[in-house]
């Protein structure tokens, strides 16, 4: 298994909805992040779970809450989003952290309304 | 400041004809360099990736880059280009010295006439 698997691929949710977004490896990559990507932008960098340990949270507001429950998942959690929250969110592993490549999901492309 | 920066917003070439897209790259020590590939609402996809050595590389679909430490540059060329090349490419670097992740260029669009 060379993939990695995000579900859902689109979610609509209300500004005070509560929704999870999840991301799944089983390449036994002990490196796992989350990306935003906003429409003709190129992806940005949320967080880094190193052995499941939350390495780099890059100033993200705490309505984005991930978990890393084990090796294998990644998940983000969302809580009172606002409509500028609208974007692709992109799951990428890689074998630890550093000098390898990042294998990427397809996504969850998320709406706010 | 680090930056990756790839000058070209929207490319457009003929079917079959060659292709360049440019990547330059502003850090104290040559990072690791990637190219990806996005078609639309979808992932990223790995093209290839240069950390040391040869400083040609080939990756899949054709693609290969070269790997220019005098211009701190890292282009990517297809020889003949196909209409399912179309999408959004991206030059990203992971500056492993300084414990940093992956970052991305702004992109290249590449559009493919018939």
């Amino acid at each position: 298994d060379t993939e990695v698997t995000q579900t859902p691929k689109h979610l609509v949710m209300g500004m005070t909805n509560k929704k999870s977004l999840k991301c799944e490896q089983h390449m036994g990559h002990r490196a796992m992040y989350w990306y935003k990507q906003k429409a003709k932008k190129p992806p940005e960098l949320m967080f880094v779970y190193s052995y499941e340990k939350l390495s780099i949270n890059e100033s993200v507001p705490s309505r984005f809450s991930p978990e890393c429950p084990n090796s294998s998942l990644l998940n983000l959690h969302l809580h009172a989003l606002q409509p500028e929250d609208s974007a692709l969110y992109l799951c990428a592993s890689s074998q630890e952290r550093g000098p390898h490549g990042y294998t990427f999901g397809s996504g969850t492309r998320l709406t706010v309304v | 400041a680090q930056s990756v920066t790839q000058p070209d917003i929207h490319i457009t070439v003929s079917e079959g004809a060659s292709l360049e897209l440019r990547c330059n790259y502003s850090y104290g020590a040559t990072p690791y360099l990637f190219w990806y590939v996005q078609s639309p609402g979808q992932g990223l996809q790995l093209l290839l990736k240069y950390f040391s050595g040869d400083t040609l590389v080939q990756g899949i679909k054709g693609f290969e880059a070269e790997f220019k430490r005098s211009q701190s540059s890292f282009n990517l060329r297809k020889p003949s280009v196909h209409w399912s090349d179309a999408a959004e490419y991206f030059c990203a670097v992971v500056d492993w010295y300084n414990n940093n992740d992956m970052r991305f260029g702004a992109g290249t669009r590449l559009t493919v006439k018939p």
